[in-house]
């Protein structure tokens, strides 16, 4: 079974640092690309950025660009979203998805981990 | 603002049949047709429901279908069922982005 697995619900404070990951299981990590998506409470869903574990190739959407970081370790079959310094505003729901080069849907999606940055 | 507009909410009850529309620009549904449909319910990861504009995953059921016309793309709920309330958002390839895709903002099924 194909599938993306999510590290756990994360409460943090502003200006600190944090790496959440998404491990997937069930295929060819290298051979598809994952991407990171944001959901704000109450809110929609927003594209952040892509990576492509085979060569690491990484995509921003330009409102993400600079203010998080896009990585991967074939060796583990995980990728991850970074931040250096959290913001109040960074509070949300994180989920990653997969995505076949060549085709243009997302699918499976991880289960989402939530970010709470408090002071 | 999202660039896909989606209607906030629709409403059917069960039975009926629903349609959400998801309008776009000439650089993403009207030149592609590469929108997808993701069902999100509340507290749960989205799911693939319609993918390049009326493809169905295996595991989908035949009620859930999609269509496109110009720069709107619609998906279509048949035989609504209590099951089917839900977020549901539509996704674009577009050429107007270095990331390519861009979601509606998303609308809210109530089945009475």
């Amino acid at each position: 079974e194909v599938q993306l697995v999510q590290s756990g619900a994360e409460v943090k404070k502003p200006g600190e640092s944090l790496k959440i990951s998404c491990k997937g299981s069930g295929y060819s990590f290298t051979n598809y690309w994952i991407g990171w998506v944001r959901q704000m409470p109450g809110k929609g869903l927003e594209w952040m950025g892509i990576i492509y574990p085979g060569d690491s190739d990484t995509r921003y959407s330009p409102s993400f660009q600079g203010q998080v970081t896009i990585s991967a370790d074939k060796s583990i079959s995980t990728a991850y979203l970074q931040w250096s310094s959290l913001k109040a505003s960074d509070t949300a729901m994180y989920y990653c998805a997969r995505r076949i080069t060549m085709v243009n849907w997302f699918d499976p999606w991880g289960q989402g981990t939530l970010v709470t940055v408090s002071s | 603002q999202s660039a896909l507009t989606q209607p906030a909410s629709v409403s059917g009850s069960p039975g009926q049949s629903i349609t959400i529309s998801c309008t776009g620009t000439s650089s993403d549904v009207g030149r592609y047709n590469y929108v997808s449909w993701y069902q999100q319910h509340p507290g749960k990861a989205p799911k693939l429901m319609i993918y390049d504009v009326s493809n169905r995953p295996s595991g989908v059921s035949s009620r859930f279908s999609g269509s496109k016309s110009g720069n709107t793309a619609s998906l279509t709920i048949s035989g609504l069922q209590a099951e089917d309330e839900a977020d549901y958002y539509c996704s674009s390839y577009t050429s107007s982005s270095t990331l390519n895709w861009v979601f509606g903002g998303g609308t809210k099924l109530t089945v009475l």
